[in-house]
């Protein structure tokens, strides 16, 4: 049974602000990611990490940064919120590389 | 660039009927992942195959893989109501050191009573 966690689950922000959108595992992956995907959409992978102080950015452009301080924590943070980011981020871990990813619960983020 | 292709993209089909969602993928690959996903919830990983040849089953659902085809079906039996959700189809592609998964556009599915 997975368990990677995600906060907030819903959140509504204003133009401008800085957010961080929480993602924990409890397995001891060493391979986190991050996905964004718009309603009725695909992912696309925007942040990966295979381990601590390691992170890379994924195959779609994205404002947001991420960091890896802990295994089991992987944070994405967007300095300057804007509509454009008004989607919903998916966090995933997997033990190793190539192996089946499991995905946390999503944000599902609205600026206005 | 690896490009994943999904048909169809929505499907509605009655109980009890049979049908097939079909993945293609541009590049050579060894591994593609099932995962379902229902509205305004996270995925949930279905199947995993992991070479050429492969047939695994759950329930009323099959996937295979041809990888000389770059191809994967996810075949579905005597469709029920609970399987209304949408279907994702990903492939993973490596280099550099890295492996990423490419996701396919979704086959949103409804089953009619």
């Amino acid at each position: 049974e997975a368990d990677i966690y995600q906060t907030p689950r819903y959140l509504v922000i204003g133009t401008g602000k800085k957010i961080t959108l929480e993602c924990s595992q409890t397995m001891g992956h060493d391979k986190m990611y991050w996905y964004q995907q718009d309603p009725g959409m695909e992912l696309h992978l925007i942040h990966y990490s295979y381990g601590v102080n390691s992170t890379e950015k994924g195959d779609l452009s994205s404002e947001s940064t991420v960091s890896r301080i802990r295994t089991e924590h992987f944070p994405l943070t967007l300095e300057s919120a804007r509509p454009s980011h008004t989607s919903q981020y998916l966090c995933a871990s997997s033990e190793g590389l190539g192996d089946e990813q499991y995905f946390g619960p999503g944000t599902r983020l609205t600026v206005t | 660039e690896l490009k994943v292709e999904q048909n169809p993209l929505f499907l509605s089909m009655q109980e009890g009927k049979n049908y097939t969602i079909y993945c293609n993928y541009s590049t050579t690959s060894d591994r593609l992942y099932w995962y379902r996903q229902d509205p305004g919830k996270s995925l949930e990983s279905l199947f995993v195959l992991l070479s050429n040849g492969a047939v695994k089953q759950e329930g009323r659902l099959m996937a295979s893989l041809d990888t000389k085809a770059r191809l994967s079906t996810l075949h579905i039996t005597a469709a029920v109501h609970d399987l209304s959700a949408t279907y994702f189809c990903a492939v993973e592609h490596s280099g550099a050191g890295s492996y990423q998964l490419t996701f396919g556009k979704g086959t949103k599915l409804s089953v009619i009573p």
